[in-house]
């Protein structure tokens, strides 16, 4: 049985392009959240989504947005990069208010 | 607003020393919180959670948490700690909201 899976592992970017991250959730689960977690902190709570929708939403701008599919697999995709997001991103995924599983996560650097 | 305090930023132990890592959290509701570590290149992972019942909780590899509701703790032990615990270990906190706040996490270094 797969966990969650996340893709890709690594990813570059300059400032002001976009980006697509995609996350897989573990075989059961049907709610996904995303989680940024800068160099030397704990991960922040960016969105979590059920049903397709957007259920609950951290203080992140506009420009990060997401969707999850009828497979319930998500992804994150955030608009006008800046220096500042790059982090690792983090999926997690859970069946009802059962614990969190989390993915490997994925490094974005922006430059 | 919930918040997640981790005060021991960076713990350095000998192997076979004991460990207590503090975690304090905001929210006078009912909470579910946890314990996650995170092995050096590998992704987070559940060490132990509460979410009812007895507040001595046990999880794996030999960690307890103890929840104390009178001063909003959820403090992290072991005995008798491993070179192998060496990672990152983060306490976070699910309130009302249903959004999974963490502390800004402990390093800890266990020497041989």
């Amino acid at each position: 049985d797969a966990g969650v899976t996340q893709s890709p592992t690594h990813l570059i970017k300059t400032r002001g392009q976009q980006v697509t991250l995609r996350c897989s959730p573990k075989s059961g689960h049907d709610t996904v959240s995303w989680y940024q977690q800068a160099l030397g902190q704990g991960p922040q709570f960016i969105f979590q989504y059920y049903e397709e929708e957007e259920r609950q939403r951290g203080n992140f701008p506009d420009r990060f947005s997401g969707h999850q599919f009828p497979n319930y697999s998500s992804e994150l995709n955030v608009n006008a990069l800046l220096l500042g997001d790059s982090a690792l991103y983090l999926c997690a995924s859970r069946s009802g208010s059962d614990t969190q599983y989390f993915g490997p996560g994925t490094r974005l650097t922006v430059l | 607003a919930q918040s997640v305090s981790q005060h021991n930023h960076h713990v350095i132990l000998s192997e076979a020393a004991s460990l207590e890592l503090g975690c304090n959290y905001s929210y006078g509701g009912t909470v579910n919180l946890f314990w996650y570590v995170q092995y050096p290149g590998q992704h987070l992972q559940l060490l132990l959670k509460y979410f009812s019942g007895d507040p001595l909780v046990k999880g794996i590899k030999g960690f307890e948490a103890e929840f104390i509701k009178s001063k909003f703790s959820f403090n992290l032990r072991k005995p008798s700690v491993q070179w192998s615990d060496t990672a990152e270990y983060f306490c976070a906190v699910i309130g009302n909201t249903d959004k999974l706040i963490f502390g800004t996490g402990t390093r800890l270094q266990v020497f041989p």
